[in-house]
Order: C-alpha cells, then structure tokens, then sequence
C-alpha cells in the first residue's frame, strides 16, 4: 500500500521561483491537509480539503495556493519563493472528519535561497 | 490564534518512568483527539487517539486521559523505554486539524 506519496523529497528554490509540491493518496480519502514544519515547531495548517473541488485556508496560507480536482491528488503551489518559506511539508489524509486517523506522507524539505 | 497548547516543550525521562505530556484546546468543535509520534526525518504517526465522550483510553503503555470540561487532554506513557524518544504532537480535529507545538521526549537508559 503506498498511502500517502509526497514529491519531491527536497527542493532548493531560489528567491522568487515557484513550484508545485505534489501530493497522491490511494486509499480513496475525502479529506486532504497541506501542514508546514519549521525547525522544532509544530504543524501548521496551511490549507485543506474535505473533497474533490473544495478547499479551505488553514493558519498560514499566505504565500500558498491548491487545487483539488480530483480525489487522489491535492497539489500546493508556492509562487514568488521567499525564504520564509524554507521549511519541511507535510501531506496528510484521512477517511472522513472527526474520528478517523490522518496518515502523512513522508514529508518535502525545501529551502528557498 | 494557536487552538491547541502542548506543554512541556521538552522531557527527560529515565528508563522506566513516566511521561507526562498536557494539551488544552479552545474549539469545542473539535470531536477528535488524537497524538502523534515523529522521529527525525519522519511523517508523524498516529500512536492514540480519544473521542470527547471518554475520558480515558489505555492502549499498552499509553494512555489519554480528557477532561472536557476543561478542555484539557493528557498522554501518560508508562513504563518508558530509550525506544519512545521522538517528539511527540496531539491534535485537535474536526474538519480541519490542529497541532500543538510538540514535546520532545528523551528517555536515558
């Protein structure tokens, strides 16, 4: 089972480059979340999804957009890369809201220079 | 607006004692509790997780006990091993989900 698969692994950007983190799940998942990790901090919620076509800001979507056209693939779009944004992404999905367990993705570390 | 707070920022903990980790929340939306382990280079991974109906869940050596009327939930790992250092986040969830600042817990043989 491949779960949740994130691409890529690591990303160097350059300041004011753009890209596109890829996110794929296969387990037929409703729900879709974009979360940030800075070094020693916690998750923070950047955006999500509750189904194909509807997405919703989180904490810090500043910098940020997705897309959710289909149910397996939720992308996050970084435009104009500041070095803010250097950090470690996480993908997560899960069945439904509530009472249902979130699984991640192995993470995409990018540093903007 | 940070909606969920996770205390300490750090445990040291000898081999064979218990951890204790504190969270409390401010959406009483949220219907699910659940915590997350996370080693170095690692997604995080669901360990436990409780609903607000019940106060205490026991899964092996750990346990959430919640309390809803104060909006505080707790993990207790019993029993620890040099094995359970990782940094530890609980969460708050609904729609969306929310993390605490994480602990990371080191237990010295």
């Amino acid at each position: 089972n491949a779960g949740v698969t994130q691409t890529p692994k690591f990303r160097i950007l350059k300041i004011g480059q753009s890209m596109t983190l890829q996110c794929t799940q296969d387990m037929n998942h409703n729900y879709m979340y974009w979360y940030r990790q800075d070094p020693g901090m916690g998750l923070k919620l950047i955006y999500y999804s509750v189904g194909a076509g509807i997405t919703d800001k989180g904490e810090v979507p500043n910098g940020y957009n997705v897309s959710r056209s289909t149910t397996e693939d939720f992308p996050l779009r970084l435009e104009l890369a500041a070095p803010s944004q250097t950090s470690v992404y996480f993908c997560a999905s899960s069945y439904k809201q509530g009472a249902a367990e979130a699984f991640f993705g192995q993470g995409t570390r990018l540093t903007v220079v | 607006q940070q909606q969920v707070k996770q205390s300490p920022q750090s445990l040291i903990v000898q081999k064979g004692g218990i951890s204790i980790i504190n969270c409390a929340y401010e959406n009483t939306a949220f219907d699910y509790f659940p915590w997350y382990q996370q080693f170095p280079g690692k997604g995080p991974a669901l360990l436990i997780a409780i609903r607000p109906d019940v106060s205490e869940k026991k899964e092996g050596r750990f346990t959430i006990s919640f309390n809803k009327s104060a909006k505080q939930f707790s993990l207790h790992i019993m029993d620890s091993q040099p094995g359970d250092s990782a940094t530890y986040f609980c969460a708050a969830k609904r729609h969306d989900m929310r993390f605490g600042a994480g602990t990371r817990l080191t237990v010295k043989p």
